[in-house]
């Protein structure tokens, strides 16, 4: 059964402390990985697409990785506009659906 | 905007009352979902529709009954609800089954 964990559930940081949030996944033929970004009353805004160990995507202050077991978003210097949820999900080939986790919730503090 | 619409955005509903969730996309995809978004819960897939027709049926209890015309439009027909069935229903979209989801802003669904 695909599955999906991310971890912290929550994280607070300081204006310009950098960290990462992490996403393990277990998945029969891995499709891809995405990552979302959720605020508050709205839908989840897509970020970042992964298919492959060792690829990495960049946006501004965040930078997404992948492994064969886990993915980080790491968050440079990141502003008080990053406050979010961030979730991750999996699509593998056998089900051809998307699996969430639960998401990480992050506040940084000005 | 992300491109799907999603009407209304807010709702209150007795639990014998019968209302529909509408979600319009405006981005010439071909695949359209309804998912239910509970608080501390993961997102969960309901239904899936690719080129019009019903792929998907995760184990939804018959009080919603979803509705796909056309490749722009998706509806969710709810009656006979019960209170544990309020949360954030998202709509969203793909250009296939197997590609990037693109979300709408939700409707939050309250039943008393």
């Amino acid at each position: 059964e695909d599955q999906v964990t991310q971890s912290p559930e929550a994280l607070r940081l300081q204006e310009g402390e950098s960290s990462s949030l992490n996403c393990s996944y277990t998945v029969s033929g891995l499709r891809g990985l995405f990552w979302y970004r959720q605020d508050p009353g709205k839908g989840p805004e897509f970020l970042f697409t992964l298919y492959s160990a060792g690829e990495e995507k960049e946006k501004e202050r965040l930078k997404a990785t992948l492994t064969k077991k886990e993915s980080f978003l790491h968050i440079t210097a990141p502003k008080p506009e990053d406050s979010a949820t961030y979730l991750c999900a999996v699509l593998g080939e056998n089900t051809g659906k998307l699996i969430f986790g639960q998401g990480t919730t992050l506040q940084v503090k000005p | 905007e992300t491109g799907v619409t999603q009407t209304p955005r807010h709702l209150v509903m007795g639990m014998t009352n019968k209302k529909s969730l509408k979600c319009e996309q405006h981005l010439g995809h071909n695949a359209m979902y309804w998912y239910k978004q509970s608080a501390k819960k993961p997102l969960e897939l309901m239904f899936v529709y690719n080129f019009k027709e019903q792929t998907e049926n995760n184990s939804v209890p018959s009080r919603f009954s979803p509705e796909c015309p056309n490749s722009s439009h998706l509806f969710l027909h709810l009656h006979t609800l019960q209170p544990e069935d309020s949360a954030l229903y998202l709509c969203a979209s793909s250009q296939d089954a197997k590609n990037i989801q693109y979300f709408g802003a939700g409707t939050r669904l309250s039943v008393l």
